[in-house]
């Protein structure tokens, strides 16, 4: 079985502080993506990479940024967190074009 | 643009029941469509999909989706409900250009009733 797994199941910050949300899966995909939830709004994409040290925008990079450094990494960086990041962020990895993404369980960031 | 809908913000079914949760999408092309479940504090899982072939789809957990052109639909469906079913359910359609893109639905919760 795939597994992604997200470093931090909760996570409170302040605002204006740099935050890192770490992901790791475990299949050596070569597609990753970060997630954000909100209610009533399904998931949006903030970014992917599709291999090391590659990476393309998604609907909502504003504020975000990523690190692919090896394969099976993929690191959102909040640069100077404000209180409208508050949200669940879930990571996911892909093989293949026609194939499902596998989820991690998702880290519920609180900025206060 | 591309994107799907579902309908319904919440289901309720007795337990026993056939369900149903509804999906529509807008793809200018043949879609790439997606049924995930998610239980509470958990990530998604995937349950089924629908690439090309038979518009019926078999999944996971007895699920099963019917993919229909005409109605441009693809409601998941399952013929009797557990209580253990109850969760959050989106559907999502692969972008016909970007194969790296999905578009989600805002998501319906399933409430099962014993």
């Amino acid at each position: 079985d795939v597994k992604v797994t997200q470093s931090s199941r909760y996570l409170v910050k302040r605002t204006g502080e740099k935050v890192f949300l770490e992901c790791v899966q475990d299949m050596d995909h070569e597609n990753m993506f970060w997630y954000r939830q909100d209610p009533g709004l399904g998931l949006r994409l903030i970014y992917f990479s599709y291999d090391v040290k590659m990476k393309e925008k998604g609907d909502i990079p504003e504020g975000y940024s990523v690190s692919r450094e090896k394969k099976e990494r993929f690191s959102l960086i909040l640069e100077s967190a404000s209180t409208n990041q508050t949200s669940m962020y879930l990571c996911a990895s892909r093989q293949g074009s026609n194939q499902p993404q596998h989820f991690g369980d998702g880290t519920r960031l609180s900025i206060l | 643009a591309q994107s799907v809908a579902q309908p319904e913000d919440q289901v309720n079914v007795a337990e026993g029941n056939p369900l149903t949760v509804k999906c529509t999408y807008s793809v200018s092309g043949n879609p790439y469509l997606f049924w995930y479940v998610q239980y509470p504090n958990r990530g998604l899982q995937f349950l089924l999909k629908y690439i090309t072939g038979d518009n019926l789809v078999k999944g996971s957990y007895g699920f099963e989706a019917e993919f229909n052109k005409s109605q441009t639909s693809f409601h998941l469906k399952k013929p009797s409900a557990l209580v253990s079913d109850s969760a959050l359910y989106f559907c999502a359609v692969r972008d016909i250009a970007d194969f790296n893109k999905f578009y989600f639905g805002s998501g319906t919760k399933l409430n099962v009733k014993p």
